[in-house]
């Protein structure tokens, strides 16, 4: 098992560009998540997913977009990049919290600076 | 609205100490879901420990233990023997059942274990 792979380990963006954060499981984890984290703070929900078809915004959604058409695969997309969004993003993957062989898993994280 | 307070923003301990680190949540909902997660310096994420709201028995992993108290909304981690690997920010999180997709995560308490 790969666990939870993100692309790319680094970005740096010039304001006004976009671009897609990829995220891949291999666990057939029904959930998946975004996450941000600016220097120290705790990580903030972007986007998540509870199942192939199904995404609902986070805590701080603006700026960005998510889809899920395969259970594998939850891209994060940047539409217009922007200073603000200079920060960490994790991608995470689980099965139900209720779950009884419950765990969690990140990705890597994936540095984006823009400028 | 889901909330999770890590009141203590930094701890330094010496190696050996026992080390208590607290988290207070808020919820409206009665079936939530609690997590630990540790991330060392190297950045990565490690999920460590999830409990459900309605099982209150405390949980004990090696030198790891946890204490959930339904009266005071709080979710204590507790380290025995503390060892220089323990450095690291530690997170804790809260999820509802009723949306059990969305976590909300406290601020983190950095952990530094001098040897």
């Amino acid at each position: 098992n790969a666990g939870v792979t993100q692309t790319p380990k680094f970005q740096v963006l010039k304001t006004g560009q976009s671009m897609t954060l990829q995220c891949a499981q291999d666990m057939n984890h029904e959930y998946m998540s975004w996450y941000r984290q600016d220097p120290g703070m705790g990580l903030r929900l972007i986007h998540y997913s509870v199942g192939a078809g199904i995404t609902d915004q986070g805590e701080v959604p603006n700026g960005y977009n998510v889809s899920r058409s395969t259970t594998e695969d939850f891209p994060l997309r940047l539409l217009s990049a922007a200073p603000s969004q200079t920060s960490v993003y994790f991608c995470a993957s689980s099965s139900h919290p209720a779950a009884r062989s419950y765990e969690q898993y990140f990705g890597p994280g994936t540095r984006l600076t823009v400028t | 609205a889901q909330k999770v307070t890590q009141a203590q923003t930094e701890i330094s301990v010496v190696e050996k100490e026992d080390v208590t680190l607290d988290c207070v949540y808020e919820t409206r909902d009665t079936t939530y879901y609690l997590f630990w997660y540790k991330q060392p310096p190297s950045g990565e994420l490690v999920f460590l420990i999830r409990r459900n709201s309605f099982d209150e028995q405390n949980e004990i992993s090696g030198r790891y233990s946890w204490n959930f108290q339904k009266s005071t909304s709080s979710f204590n981690f507790t380290i025995t023997a503390s060892q220089v690997v323990d450095s690291a920010v530690y997170f804790c999180a809260l999820s509802e059942a009723a949306n059990a997709g969305k976590s909300t995560f406290g601020d983190g308490t950095t952990l530094t274990v001098k040897p």
